[in-house]
């Protein structure tokens, strides 16, 4: 089964608009989560990471959330354009174990012009 | 950055043949690679973790003899199907990492079983 999952299957935003994705994982001994992009047909692409000894983390145009106290992962998008329209999935392992990535279900971002 | 390279992207075969998917890691060692499956509006489903010179530890529920995986360098991984059938058709996805660097995924595999 999957040890990060609960999610929104589909988000649909206007251009211009923030988008915040959600993610909540199982296994509290997880100290390494990621968010990838996925476009149709294509493999994951990296976004972000953070490691479960920050609780927040920026990239361009991206901003990454954990919440360990209650196992929640979230992504923010800033000013979403169409295309960050794809499919986001997060995923988490325990770094140092050098085990594989576990990822949950995904959310479906459109954005609209 | 470090880039993984999957070979081919798409494949048509008829139900009981064989196919073979590469994963190579064009410029670093990959001391562990990973394959997945997807299939449509589903997430990636881990379906085995491969070391290189070691057998591969397959996930539950996976069937071993029907997805030969083959680690023989530090830069290639193949995944066989072995007589595929329609269920098999998928998206096949692979990812490799040195040791517990940053995991990279190729471009992956769309097979499609007639």
């Amino acid at each position: 089964g999957e040890s990060v999952g609960l999610h929104l299957p589909t988000l649909s935003v206007q251009e211009g608009d923030n988008s915040i994705i959600n993610c909540a994982y199982s296994n509290s001994a997880s100290d390494y989560f990621i968010w990838y992009k996925q476009e149709s047909g294509k493999g994951p692409q990296f976004i972000i990471d953070i490691r479960s000894n920050m609780d927040k983390r920026q990239g361009q145009r991206v901003t990454v959330l954990l919440n360990k106290t209650v196992k929640h992962l979230s992504l923010q998008i800033a000013a979403t354009q169409p295309g960050d329209s794809a499919v986001y999935f997060c995923a988490e392992n325990i770094e140092q174990a050098g085990t594989a990535l576990i990822f949950g279900k995904g959310t479906t971002l459109s954005v609209s012009s | 950055g470090a880039v993984v390279s999957q070979h081919p992207s798409r494949v048509i075969c008829k139900s009981g043949t064989s196919v073979k998917i590469e994963c190579r890691s064009l410029d670093f060692q990959a001391t562990t690679m990973f394959w997945y499956r997807q299939f449509p509006k589903q997430s990636l489903m881990l379906m085995a973790t491969s070391n290189e010179g070691s057998k591969a530890t397959y996930e539950q529920g996976v069937e071993k003899d029907k997805f030969l995986i083959n680690h023989a360098s530090l830069t290639l991984s193949t995944l066989t199907v072995t007589s595929a059938h329609p269920e098999d058709s998928s998206f096949y996805i692979c990812s490799a990492r040195s040791g517990v660097m940053l995991t990279f995924f190729g471009q992956g595999t769309r097979l499609t079983v007639v």
